[in-house]
This record gives structure tokens, C-alpha cells and sequence, in this order.
């Protein structure tokens, strides 16, 4: 079955330490996105990448980090400096680097920080 | 820049009601439009979209048409099932403005009682 895969569901995390989250997909497509969810807000955009080797700063990607080595995935790490990491991350990809096609979601993980 | 209003919620209806869930955007190009819903834990799912000016977006009995005169792409459904209770984001893209990008509104939180 195609589709994103992302792992771990549930994180926890203690203060200062960084962490990956992992995310895979399996449709062939060209661009990936992460995004942040917070309770009550909308969605709101980290990191993204139209091709490999080559991805943008969204809107908070302050504390964050990424990596685009391969088609199929793109993780990103959390570092010590996101002052508030605790949140659901959701990853995306779409099969047009323009994106103004629909965006397929991933599952999620919730990271805590404990 | 590119916004997405969604009328406040949470909204909670009876089985077999009508629901109405306004969505108005601002955009300086020509979006695509897009709802999106969330179950409780999960990642998104396109639920229908518009690419342009009187298209209209069907799918599960939902249906929102793109209204440019009144920036708006409203959601409606004649008849809510208890299945129907989630969270539901209106999104537009704007290629000519914010190439890969999703903007999203802030959700509405539907629940459907039976």
C-alpha cells in the first residue's frame, strides 16, 4: 500500500536533549512538508522540500532542523534550542513540487517533553 | 499574504442535521481550495477541493463550492452522521504567491450527537 509513514506515535523527550522524527513515503512524490499542530490552532509550517538535497524555512522553523538525502524521506530533529516542543507533527508530501496539488498527511507523532 | 478564517466553533449537531461550516480567504493570486478533516489522533485526510472560480468539491455527501465574488468555500452536508464528528480544516494554495505551500485555517471542531 503507498502511502507516509511516521514513527515513532508517541515521543517523550526530556528537556535539553534533541530527537528526530522520522518520516517515509512510499507515492513517489517529489515535495515533503512538516508541520506543527498546537491544541485549538491550525496547522503551521516548519520545514519544506521540493526536490532532494534542497529544502525552505516555513514559518517557525526556528529550533528545527531537517534533511532531504533521499526521495522518500525526510526527518526532522528537534533541538534543544525549540523552546517549546511539545506539540503533534504531522508530515505531508504532494507530488508536485509547485504544491498546489492536494498534500497526503502522514499519522502524526506526538512528542511530549517531559 | 494568503489567510484562512473558519467560523468559530466547536459546533455540535444531531444526528441527520444540516451543518454549514464558513470558510473566507484572502489570496493576491488564484488559489485551489481544499478541506481537509482530522479524526481524533490522526493526520489529515482531503475530504474535496476546488481549483477554480464555481467549482464545486464533493465527496461523503460534503460539498463546498468556490465562490470568488465572496472569497469563501463553505462546507456543507444535508444530513451528519455520529462518523462525522472531527476536526475540519479549510486550506487554500497559492502557486503564483506561496509556490508549495498550504495555508490553513484554524479547524473546526465538529460532534455529532446521536
Amino acid at each position: 500500500d503507498g502511502g507516509i509513514t511516521q514513527s515513532p506515535k508517541y515521543l517523550f523527550r526530556k528537556e535539553g536533549q534533541n530527537v528526530t522524527l522520522s518520516c517515509e513515503q512510499n507515492l513517489n512524490h517529489d515535495a515533503m512538508y512538516w508541520y506543527r499542530q498546537d491544541p485549538g490552532q491550525g496547522l503551521r509550517l516548519i520545514y519544506y522540500s521540493q526536490i532532494v538535497n534542497d529544502f525552505q524555512k516555513g514559518d517557525i522553523a526556528e529550533g528545527y532542523s531537517v534533511s532531504r538525502e533521499k526521495k522518500e524521506s525526510f526527518p526532522l530533529t528537534v533541538t534543544s534550542a525549540q523552546k517549546n516542543p511539545t506539540a503533534f507533527y504531522l508530515c505531508a508530501s504532494s507530488p508536485l513540487p509547485g504544491g498546489w496539488d492536494e498534500q497526503f498527511f502522514g499519522p502524526g507523532t506526538r512528542l511530549t517533553v517531559l | 499574504g494568503n489567510s484562512v478564517t473558519q467560523m468559530e466553533g466547536p459546533v455540535t449537531l444531531s444526528e441527520e442535521a444540516f451543518l454549514t461550516i464558513n470558510c473566507t480567504y484572502t489570496a493576491t493570486g488564484y488559489p485551489s481550495l481544499f478541506w481537509y478533516v482530522q479524526y481524533p489522533g490522526e493526520g489529515l485526510q482531503l475530504l474535496l477541493k476546488a481549483t477554480k472560480a464555481d467549482d464545486k468539491g464533493s465527496n461523503k455527501g460534503f460539498e463546498a463550492t468556490y465562490r470568488k465574488e465572496t472569497t469563501s468555500f463553505h462546507l456543507e452536508k444535508g444530513s451528519v452522521q455520529v462518523s462525522d464528528s472531527a476536526v475540519y480544516f479549510c486550506a487554500l494554495s497559492d502557486r503564483e504567491t506561496s509556490g508549495s505551500r498550504l495555508t490553513f485555517g484554524e479547524g473546526t471542531q465538529l460532534t455529532v450527537n446521536p
